[in-house]
């Protein structure tokens, strides 16, 4: 089974401050994305990688940017934590092709 | 651009009753369509996977089905249970564009199954 693990399930931090969000997929994914979840805006993308040090902007990446140094790590950073970034965020890989999306279980960050 | 949409937004059944979930895509040049569970706090599940040139896909007691010429796709749960309580989405690639599996969701069904 594919394994996509998010590093914390729940993360408080404080405005202004630099957050790292991490991801590890274990099944050699070509494909990884960072989505936001707000009630009543359904999942949004915000960045999304097709290969190692490739990324592409996804709906709302303001604010955001991301690293991919290996292959199966894909790290969401928050440069300067704003109250309007909290939020539940959702890592996904998946091959190219017909195989699907797999999910993490999700952080749940609270910026205050 | 793909649009997706679903439809209700929240439905409560009694426990044994059969259901239908209902998903609108805009852009019929889908590569796939995917539906996935979300309990409470947690990620989403992947339930099932239907590629274009099928019709539908089972899963125990799910089926889910595919009419690309109309845009729309159904989640049948049969004999629904209290544990079927969750938020289903459906989503799908992109217009123009799937390979990848970057995905357009639906905002979800609330679903509640009462004992």
């Amino acid at each position: 089974d594919v394994k996509v693990t998010q590093s914390s399930r729940y993360l408080v931090k404080r405005t202004g401050e630099k957050v790292f969000l991490e991801c590890v997929q274990d099944m050699d994914h070509e494909n990884m994305f960072w989505y936001r979840q707000d009630p009543g805006l359904g999942l949004r993308l915000i960045y999304f990688s097709y290969d190692v040090k490739m990324k592409e902007k996804g709906d709302i990446p303001e604010g955001y940017s991301v690293s991919r140094e290996k292959k199966e790590r894909f790290s969401l950073i928050l440069e300067s934590a704003s109250t309007n970034q909290t939020s539940m965020y959702l890592c996904a890989s998946s091959l190219d092709g017909p195989g699907g999306l797999f999910f993490g279980s999700g952080t749940q960050l609270s910026v205050l | 651009k793909q649009e997706v949409t679903q439809i209700p937004a929240a439905l409560s059944v009694p426990e044994g009753e059969n259901l239908v979930l209902n998903c609108s895509f805009t852009d019929s040049a889908i590569y796939n369509l995917q539906w996935f569970r979300q309990d409470p706090g947690k990620g989403l599940t992947s339930l099932l996977l239907i590629q274009s040139s099928q019709r539908e896909q089972t899963s125990g007691r799910l089926n889910a089905s595919l009419d690309k010429s109309s845009g729309r796709s159904t989640l049948y749960i049969a004999a629904s249970q209290p544990g079927d309580s969750a938020t289903y989405l459906c989503a799908a690639p992109p217009s123009g564009g799937g390979a990848t599996n970057k995905l357009i969701f639906g905002t979800g069904t609330l679903l509640a199954v009462q004992p």
